[in-house]
């Protein structure tokens, strides 16, 4: 099983619904985040959470709101979604250490706004 | 603020050698890594320096440059299975703690 998941994979949606993307992990790490990728544009980060009841703004949150539920999951709405926001968005973990820190992404989900 | 470039695309041929760069100004520096992705899929972790010179992977390897805000992948041996993304990635302290990602290079291997 994959240790993290991404729920839908791929969702179809029109201008002004509020939508939500689920992330969870089985690896037991405090640390997890939401990123959408654009081409061109690489990974930008949108909310992370290094642990249950800290909650932190990324490079653009603007449009976006995020639920840390439980140590393993980790939610992202947009509230009214727009068309600018069709992009893959992944979810990533990490686990805080003294040395290096990876992050592991989960599969994505694609997302379209008509 | 931060700024991470990488070439937009590279071709090589199947067997050879290709060095892929990345450049970075970043608000402080905990770590370069590097990331492989393949059309439509999640990144996966290639690589890791921290401090300057040379490690490596087996096919891979990867080198940092502190003073000059500079790294590079090297790919040997080259397959078609190594067609994909390669992202260059960078822990910023003042950032958070967090990861600023260069736009990534996509490489296609050539027969």
């Amino acid at each position: 099983d994959a240790d993290v998941t991404q729920t839908p994979r791929n969702r179809i949606t029109k201008t002004g619904k509020r939508i939500m993307l689920e992330c969870s992990q089985t690896k037991g790490h405090d640390r997890m985040y939401w990123y959408r990728q654009d081409p061109g544009l690489g990974l930008r980060l949108i909310y992370y959470s290094f642990d249950v009841k800290d909650i932190n703004k990324g490079e653009i949150s603007d449009g976006y709101s995020v639920s840390r539920q439980a140590q393993a999951k980790f939610s992202l709405s947009l509230e009214s979604a727009i068309p600018n926001q069709t992009a893959l968005y992944f979810c990533a973990t990490s686990e805080k250490t003294s040395g290096m820190e990876t992050q592991y992404f989960g599969p994505g989900t694609r997302l379209l706004v008509l | 603020g931060q700024n991470i470039d990488q070439p937009t695309e590279m071709t090589a041929t199947e067997g050879a050698i290709v060095q892929i760069n990345c450049t970075y100004q970043t608000s402080g520096f905990n770590g370069l890594f590097w990331y492989q992705q393949h059309a439509g899929e999640a990144p996966t972790f290639l690589s890791y320096n921290v401090l300057d010179g040379l490690e490596e992977k087996g096919r891979f390897s990867s080198f940092l440059s502190r003073s000059k805000g500079y790294s590079y992948l090297l790919l040997k041996e080259l397959q078609m299975k190594d067609s994909a993304s390669y992202l260059c990635a960078v822990r910023a302290p003042n950032y958070g703690q967090n990861f600023v990602f260069g736009p990534g290079t996509r490489l296609s291997v050539l027969p």
